[in-house]
């Protein structure tokens, strides 16, 4: 069964430094990964999408890796802001699974972004 | 405006009384899904759906019960709310498989 964690569970960063934010999942065997964020009283927005067969994407401030072969994978926040104060989960989508779109999901990272 | 659209957004209920969560997509997704988010356990898949009339369990489809009739809509039935239903519930669509997960805003039910 798939496992996914995201550690620390919160983290607190003053603005305009760069950030790393971690998730592992237990089975390489994954067909995509996608890190979301998570505002307090709202939906989950989806941020980057990372095929299996990819290393790392990139939008805006935002750089998503992944090495399936050590179950990891990591969203890279550049110059942050206040409005990145988020809860981020990160969810992997088995290949076992092609045609079902359920996501295992970690418990996510809350973000604090301090002026 | 492409979204994802759940009602009702917050509802207190009683147990036992039949509820419905309704879902709707305007963006022709083939795939919806149903999820329920509780602290410390992340969101777990109740339903998922892979087109008109084609619909599966997730993890925890115990006390839940979903339709798809039509392409834009997938209803949540709770037909005997109980109390350790009280969560966070997401509806969320996608164009494909494999592609990026649209997520609505959320429902909070309260089963007392």
């Amino acid at each position: 069964k798939q496992e996914v964690t995201q550690i620390p569970a919160a983290l607190s960063v003053p603005e305009g430094e760069n950030l790393v934010l971690n998730c592992s999942f237990t089975d390489s065997a994954i067909y995509n990964l996608q890190w979301f964020r998570q505002d307090p009283g709202k939906g989950l927005t989806s941020l980057l999408l990372i095929q299996s067969s990819q290393r790392e994407q990139t939008s805006g401030r935002l750089n998503a890796s992944l090495d399936k072969s050590s179950g990891r994978s990591t969203l890279y926040i550049a110059a942050s802001q206040p409005g990145d104060s988020a809860t981020y989960l990160c969810a992997v989508r088995p290949r076992s699974n092609f045609g079902n779109e359920k996501l295992t999901f970690g418990t996510g990272t809350r973000l604090t972004i301090i002026p | 405006e492409a979204q994802v659209t759940q009602n009702p957004r917050y509802l207190i209920t009683v147990t036992g009384k039949k509820l419905t969560v309704t879902c709707s997509q305007n963006m022709n997704h083939e795939y919806m899904s149903w999820y329920r988010q509780d602290p410390g356990l992340g969101l777990r898949q109740i339903y998922y759906s892979m087109n008109v009339e084609v619909t599966d369990k997730g993890d925890v489809p115990e006390g839940y019960k979903v339709s798809r009739k039509e392409k834009r809509n997938f209803p949540l039935i709770l037909e005997s709310p109980s109390p350790n239903q009280t969560s966070l519930y997401f509806c969320a669509s996608s164009l494909r498989q494999g592609s990026f997960l649209t997520f609505g805003a959320g429902s909070r039910l309260t089963v007392l």
